[in-house]
Formats: structure tokens, C-alpha cells, sequence
């Protein structure tokens, strides 16, 4: 079985801090993939980043950060310079590749940006 | 039109209708699926679609029917359904089934009264 936690449940920042959400996760496989999605409050689920287990090279792309660590099953994401449109619900999510093992969410890390 | 789409976007209905959720997707995938967000509770997977094959049924109750006629369209069609049936209903869609990205639609708001 696989399983991600997110053990962040609500955070809140003031706009401009730096901010960090924690991902946690569990898996046999040594072949898997690791997600990032945003959901902000229309509801859509927005794709942020793919993970494969065998790259572990960290991941900047413009604010965002991702900080993937097999050695502790943990794949962070950070936010730099917070802004007001980053408020949302954070999920991160795990999948194998083989089995029947479909794509598995964390509980969401809801992230509120103070102006 | 681009990416995944859904229709209707809010839903009231009573327990005694009959409704139909759509969900098309653009972007040439093999799979699609059906998930269920209820408050304070994590994405449920409901079903999963390849190549217009069931592949998966996460244990949902009979009054969620399911219909696929080809990769690029998927319902959901809703009867006797109950209040705690209220959710979020997201569907996404993914070039494989196995470690590709899904991608979703905006979701369709039911509420049950």
C-alpha cells in the first residue's frame, strides 16, 4: 500500500514570506512518481510538478521550489516570496508504477497568504 | 475548448432525480476518471477508465452509474442519491493509467437536498 501525509493542516503567512509544505510518503516500489497540485477555491485541481523516483534533482521554477529527498521520503515545496494568489489547498500525491496502485493524495495543506 | 471540461458546474437536486454529470477531455488521453471531494475528507477515487474500459470501481454505491462511449467523454449519471452525497465531483483524465499526470476539470458543486 502507499500512503502520503501532509501533516501541515493550515498554515498562514504574511505576503512576501517564504513559506515550506511538508510531504511525507510511503511506498514498496522503487519505481514511482510524485505529484504537486493546487486547488485553489473555484475547485479546480491545478498540476504543478512530476517527481520520478530516480531524479532527485531539486526543481525550481519561478517562486516555487520542490525539495525531494528519498533518504527521508519527503518531496517539500516552497514557496518564495509569498503572494495573495498563492492562497489554496496544496496536495501532494503518489503513484507507482507498477501494481495496481492508483494515484494517492495527502489530506491537503490549506495555505492562506495575509496581505 | 482545452483541457479537461465538466458540466454543470453546480447541481441541486432532490433525492429522488435523476441527473447526469459530463466530463470531456482535449488533450488526446487514454484514461479517465471519476473522484468524489467531501468536506474535510480526501479525494476519493470512484472510477477509472482506459481505452473506454472500466478498470476500476472503488466500491461506490450502485446509485453512482458510470458511462464511457469513447476516450474523450465521461459520465456520471446520479440517481435516489442522498444527502451525504453532496460533494465536489472532480474528473480528470491521463494519457496512461500508471504513474502519468492526470489532469482535471473544474468539478461539478452537487448538492442533494
Amino acid at each position: 500500500a502507499q500512503k502520503v501525509t501532509q501533516a501541515q493542516t493550515e498554515i498562514s503567512v504574511v505576503e512576501k514570506e517564504d513559506v515550506t509544505l511538508d510531504c511525507v510518503y510511503e511506498t514498496r516500489d522503487t519505481t514511482y512518481y510524485l505529484f504537486w497540485y493546487k486547488q485553489p477555491p473555484s475547485g479546480e485541481l491545478v498540476f504543478l510538478i512530476r517527481r520520478n523516483s530516480f531524479d532527485e534533482q531539486n526543481e525550481i521554477s519561478g517562486r516555487y521550489s520542490w525539495n525531494f529527498q528519498k533518504s527521508t521520503s519527503s518531496f517539500n515545496f516552497t514557496i518564495t516570496a509569498s503572494q495573495v494568489v498563492d492562497s489554496a489547498v496544496y496536495f501532494c500525491a503518489l503513484s507507482a508504477n507498477f501494481g495496481n496502485e492508483k494515484l494517492t493524495f495527502g489530506t491537503g495543506t490549506r495555505l492562506t497568504i495575509i496581505p | 475548448e482545452t483541457g479537461v471540461t465538466q458540466t454543470p458546474r453546480h447541481l441541486v437536486m432532490g433525492m429522488t432525480n435523476k441527473k447526469s454529470l459530463k466530463c470531456e477531455q482535449h488533450l488526446g488521453h487514454n484514461a479517465m476518471y471519476w473522484y468524489k471531494q467531501s468536506a474535510k475528507k480526501p479525494l476519493e477515487l470512484m472510477f477509472v477508465y482506459n481505452f473506454k474500459e472500466q478498470t476500476e470501481n472503488n466500491s461506490v454505491p450502485s446509485r453512482f452509474s458510470p458511462e464511457c462511449p469513447n476516450s474523450s467523454h465521461l459520465f456520471l449519471h446520479l440517481h435516489t442519491l442522498q444527502p451525504e452525497d453532496s460533494a465536489l465531483y472532480l474528473c480528470a483524465s491521463s494519457q496512461g493509467i500508471r504513474g502519468d499526470t492526470q489532469y482535471f476539470g473544474p468539478g461539478t458543486r452537487l448538492t442533494v437536498l
